[in-house]
């Protein structure tokens, strides 16, 4: 069955470091994978989109990575602060379809 | 403008009871979602709404859950009967998608913390 990983235990790291998550999925072939930011009690906020033909997407401190080939993509976050802080969850669609399969996200930890 | 909102914030209930949750998307977004999530688990697809087509309600987990928009806008999430098992917090986004576009970002609401009793 399809199948979307993050790593489920909480990623500390320092300030200034930066931060790699990890997005694994399997028996899936996404045409589109999104990036969402979610705080406690809030909703998720759209971070970044990155289509299968694209290897790399960067925006400010954030890059993400898009690999079909080990069906994984990485979310690096450069200089990382403390209000850098929160659950991210990596989202998969397939093309011409408007749903998006979520994993259950990564907390990260930014430590002053 | 504002964002999406939804009402009640928090809703406690005992189990049986019907209990409906409201959505106000973004004006003008065609395209409406509801998801659910529970402690440790990803968002999970209830509904989709796109204009005056007919809504996709492949995700809803059982009958005991309905949904409707009123006049392309506002949405009602019903639960009738309520189990402990829907307790959830319930996840409404809005998207501008004119159709099949799976670029369209997504506008989360703040969730509707659901405790069943």
């Amino acid at each position: 069955s399809q199948k979307i990983e993050q790593n489920s235990e909480a990623l500390n790291i320092q300030e200034g470091k930066t931060a790699t998550l990890t997005c694994n999925y399997t028996n899936y072939s996404p045409a589109y994978l999104q990036w969402y930011r979610q705080d406690p009690g809030r909703g998720p906020v759209f971070l970044l989109l990155i289509r299968e033909n694209e290897k790399e997407k960067r925006k400010e401190r954030l890059k993400v990575t898009f690999d079909t080939t080990l069906k994984q993509s990485l979310f690096h976050i450069t200089a990382s602060q403390p209000a850098d802080s929160a659950t991210y969850l990596c989202a998969l669609s397939t093309s011409g379809t408007y749903k998006y399969i979520f994993g259950t996200g990564t907390r990260l930890k930014v430590l002053a | 403008g504002a964002g999406v909102s939804q009402s009640p914030s928090n809703k406690v209930t005992e189990k049986g009871k019907d209990v409906e949750l409201r959505c106000d998307p973004i004006s003008g977004h065609t395209a409406l979602y509801w998801y659910r999530q529970s402690l440790g688990q990803g968002l999970e697809f209830l509904i989709y709404f796109q204009g005056n087509s007919a809504p996709d309600k492949s995700g809803l987990p059982s009958d005991r859950f309905s949904a409707e928009r009123t006049g392309g806008s506002v949405s009602t999430l019903t639960i009738q009967r309520t189990q402990q098992e829907d307790s959830a917090v319930y996840l409404c986004a809005s998207s501008q998608s004119p159709g099949l576009a799976s670029t369209d970002t997504q506008y989360f609401g703040p969730g509707t913390r659901l405790t069943v009793l």
